[in-house]
């Protein structure tokens, strides 16, 4: 099984800033196959990326994601008040499919 | 627009049995695979279960996480866009908001999730 390691656990930024979210792999993650999601409380996840690049319709461009084999990033580029949440990436080049523990971005 | 409306969350009593169902609209409902994927209380997101389309190269297929293999199964009525997870033997653990999510794809494997419902609570108590 693929164990995805999400750092940090809190970012505490302000909006207008830039956030930098990781997911590690513990093994390869083959055709960099990784998802990343939003997620709000009482909401339902947000599909934000695939393939470890490519932005799902409708998401901003100040999402970005990046990275392949263990190391992955998804990185926003200024803070808007909606983007205060958590987010989780998911491997889906191996089975079982697995997430990642999530991050948490808070307002600072 | 996709549209997924998860039911039949609750509480039941731990070894008992329930049923959830995920009604979808917006889409060819039969041409994609459907999953569950579990969130329990201040934890993160957990992959459940899935089930492949009938357009699949290997026809209808199910997967379930090791963690409900044997207790939980998924099944699928195309004629009624509905998406079913019979959960039994149930256990505090099982306690979670269960989300029901379209992949893009018609098999299980190489997937991810781009359509998400709101989730249904099940509660795992005595």
């Amino acid at each position: 099984e693929v164990v995805l390691t999400q750092s940090p656990g809190t970012l505490s930024l302000s909006p207008g800033e830039r956030a930098t979210l990781s997911c590690r792999a513990s093994q390869s993650v083959s055709s960099s196959y990784l998802a990343w999601y939003q997620k709000k409380p009482d909401q339902a996840p947000r599909f934000l990326m695939h393939g470890a690049s490519v932005r799902a319709t409708g998401i901003s461009d100040r999402f970005s994601g990046s990275g392949s084999g263990t190391d992955f990033n998804l990185t926003i580029s200024r803070l808007e008040p909606e983007d205060f949440a958590v987010y989780y990436c998911q491997q889906y080049g191996s089975s079982p499919l697995t997430f990642g523990g999530g991050t948490k971005v808070e307002i600072k | 627009e996709v549209h997924l409306v998860e039911s039949g969350g609750g509480l039941v009593q731990p070894g008992g049995s329930l049923r959830l169902s995920c009604s979808a609209s917006g889409f060819t409902f039969s041409a994609y695979a459907m999953h569950w994927v579990r969130q329990s209380p201040g934890k993160g997101l957990e992959y459940v279960s899935s089930i492949s389309s009938e357009f699949s190269s290997d026809g209808v297929s199910t997967y379930y996480a090791d963690a409900v293999k044997g207790r939980f199964t998924i099944s699928r009525d195309n004629s009624k866009k509905t998406l079913h997870l019979q959960m039994s033997s149930l256990r505090a653990e099982d306690t979670a908001f269960y989300y029901c999510a379209k992949s893009r794809a018609s098999g299980n494997t190489y997937v991810y999730f781009d359509s998400w419902g709101q989730g249904t609570l099940v509660t795992v108590s005595s």
